[in-house]
């Protein structure tokens, strides 16, 4: 089981919409992020927070609006998006400091725009 | 920029056969990973291999690490078909000062067949 929770799992949304995706861990991470994952391609990277501070930002349009509230909270706030934003968003883990790097992933949210 | 190639990118696989999949980057970095994705679904770490000459092994599985020739490879023994997945390296971006900016490959995707 994943140690890294989000909700929903699937969000279908119209282009005027606005909704959030959630992301929540509880090891104690002090690294939080969002990739994204079109069908068939490897995940991109979105955000990075690290220690509740937005530290990369893959110039990533403004209709993604992310958000760390604590350290054990990631959204993902999304507003006006494309059809082409339909993916699956993933959120990712790890420990800061001297940990080897690696990334938990949630088990995702499967993300549809109309 | 870091580019991340895996050849092949589609497998299929007798049960009972022995392949390799290989996964080269294009910069220098000591940090590698090894993930699986059944279908929608998310990521699942497998190896984490941090120095060169590294060799991890899990199962049927062993992953390898040649930072000198910028190779990692992904050893499959007797496959069954429990492997049938997508298998993506990972590398970290050199010079990032967060870890988690990984960079895949474009993904495998293995069936293993009777």
């Amino acid at each position: 089981d994943t140690e890294v929770t989000q909700t929903p799992k699937h969000l279908v949304m119209g282009m005027t919409n606005k909704k959030s995706l959630k992301c929540e861990q509880h090891m104690g991470h002090r690294a939080m992020y969002w990739y994204k994952q079109k069908a068939k391609k490897p995940p991109e990277l979105m955000f990075v927070y690290s220690y509740e501070k937005l530290s990369i930002n893959e110039s990533v349009p403004s209709r993604f609006s992310p958000e760390c509230p604590n350290s054990s909270l990631l959204n993902l706030h999304l507003h006006a998006l494309q059809p082409e934003d339909s993916a699956l968003y993933l959120c990712a883990s790890s420990p800061r400091g001297r940990g080897t790097g690696e990334l938990f992933f949630g088990e995702g949210s499967r993300l549809t725009v109309l | 920029e870091l580019k991340v190639e895996q050849n092949p990118l589609f497998l299929s696989m007798q049960e009972g056969k022995n392949y390799t999949i290989y996964c080269n980057y294009s910069t220098t970095s000591d940090r590698l990973y090894w993930y699986r994705q059944d279908p929608g679904k998310s990521l699942e770490s497998l190896f984490v291999l941090l120095s060169n000459g590294a060799v991890k092994q899990e199962g049927r599985l062993m992953a390898s690490l040649d930072t000198k020739a910028r190779l990692s490879t992904l050893h499959i023994t007797a496959a069954v078909h429990d492997l049938s997945a997508t298998y993506f390296c990972a590398v970290d971006i050199p010079g990032g000062t967060s870890y988690g900016k990984l960079t895949f490959g474009q993904g495998t995707i293995l069936t293993v067949h009777p």
